[in-house]
Order: structure tokens, then sequence, then C-alpha cells
């Protein structure tokens, strides 16, 4: 089974930083990743697929990059309504697994 | 507005069986593949299970495989997850997920339902 792992798993920001989560595969997944955020409580949302496209409705705040085994999600200007968790997700192959998240706290 | 309405969840001892449902509405739910996905108690997300538009293909995450299985009844809507031989380790909040590909295209879950929850305990 490909392992992905994020970096940090928490993190503390100001509102209008930069943030930055990292994203590594255990194997070339080439482009096959997706980015998720999960408020406490709710169900998970699709920010980005395919590393770098923007789902539809979300912010331009929010960005994806990389590929091969190592992945970029960006919030260029945190907002109060980012504080969530952040999951990375590959589709190269089942099992699908997701990162094991990451806290943006402010 | 797309919604996924979940039924099924509660508290089942080790060993029973228990029977998850995930209907839509307003989505062509005959087209896309479907997905479960858990998250236990204070811990990350978890990929269960997959299956195709047509129910002719599914796939598991080994810690389900031979317990759980994932079926589809077009003609309602309507997705499952029978799990079988629970075990406290399955205790979890469970999420039915639809995927945002055509056809056979399983790429991201881009619908998600509002998440039930399992307790497997004695």
């Amino acid at each position: 089974d490909i392992l992905v792992t994020q970096s940090p798993s928490s993190l503390s920001a100001s509102v209008g930083d930069r943030v930055t989560i990292a994203c590594q595969a255990s194997q070339d997944i080439t482009n096959y990743l997706n980015w998720y955020q999960q408020k406490p409580g709710k169900a998970p949302k699709l920010l980005i697929y395919g590393a770098s496209n923007l789902e539809t409705g979300v912010p331009s705040r929010f960005s994806g990059s990389g590929s091969g085994t190592h992945f970029t999600l960006t919030i260029s200007s945190l907002r109060p309504e980012d504080i969530a968790t952040y999951y990375c997700q590959h589709y190269n192959d089942f099992p699908w697994t997701f990162g094991q998240g990451t806290k943006v706290e402010i | 507005q797309v919604q996924l309405v979940q039924s099924g969840g509660g508290v089942v001892q080790p060993g029973r069986s228990l029977r998850l449902s995930c209907v839509t509405s307003r989505f062509t739910f005959s087209s896309h593949g479907m997905h479960w996905v858990r998250q236990a108690p204070g811990r990350g997300l978890e990929w269960v299970a997959a299956i195709w538009y047509d129910g002719s293909n599914t796939y598991y995450a080994e810690s389900v495989r031979g317990r759980f299985t994932i079926s589809r009844d077009n003609s309602k809507d309507t997705l499952y997850l029978q799990m079988d031989s629970l075990r406290a380790e399955d205790t979890a909040v469970y999420y039915c997920a639809g995927d945002e590909g055509f056809g056979d295209l399983l790429f991201a879950m881009d619908v998600w339902g509002q998440g039930t929850t399992v307790i497997v305990s004695s």
C-alpha cells in the first residue's frame, strides 16, 4: 500500500499568514493526490484534486502543487474560517489512503 | 444542493452485524462511483471501500476486507455498507461519499453524507 505522510501534524499561524502543508507519498503517484478540509463535527470537504486543480467554489487563496512524491497545500492568506484539519489523499491505486492530517490553529 | 442522507448507525456487540445506508437526492447517483470513509474517535480519516457506478467492481481497505461489503441499488439511489464480524476497532463515524468522476472513473470524493456513528461494544 502507498503511504502518505503529512507535515507538520499541527501549526499555529496568524490571520493573513501564508500557510504551507506538505504531503509525501511513499512512491511516485504522478499527480494523483487530493486535499480535503475538515472542520470539527463536520464531513470533509474537497479542496484540491489532481494535486493542483481547485474544486469549484473553493476560494482562490487555496492552491496545490507538486508531483511524483512531494506535494504542497498553500493558503496564501489565512482567514479565521480556515481553522480546520487538512488531509491529503492519494488515488494512484487501491487502497486509497489519507495522510494523518494537519491541524491549523490561530 | 446535493445531499447524501445516511442512516443505520448505532451500538452493536462485537461479532455482530450492522448495515449502513446512504440515500441521495438531486444527484445522478447511477453515473458516479461511491465510497465509504470512516473516522475513529479523535483520529484521522480512513478510506474503507469503493464501488463503481454500476456495482460491477468493488475495492476495500485491508482492515475490512472479508468482513464488510459495499453495494448499491441504483433503482433506489441508495448505497449500502454491510458490516459483519464487527470489532471494537471498527468504532467510528462512517461517511458515505460520492465520486466526482463519471462512469468507472474514481478520483475524488466531492459529495459527502452527514456521517453516522457506529459503536462496537459489549
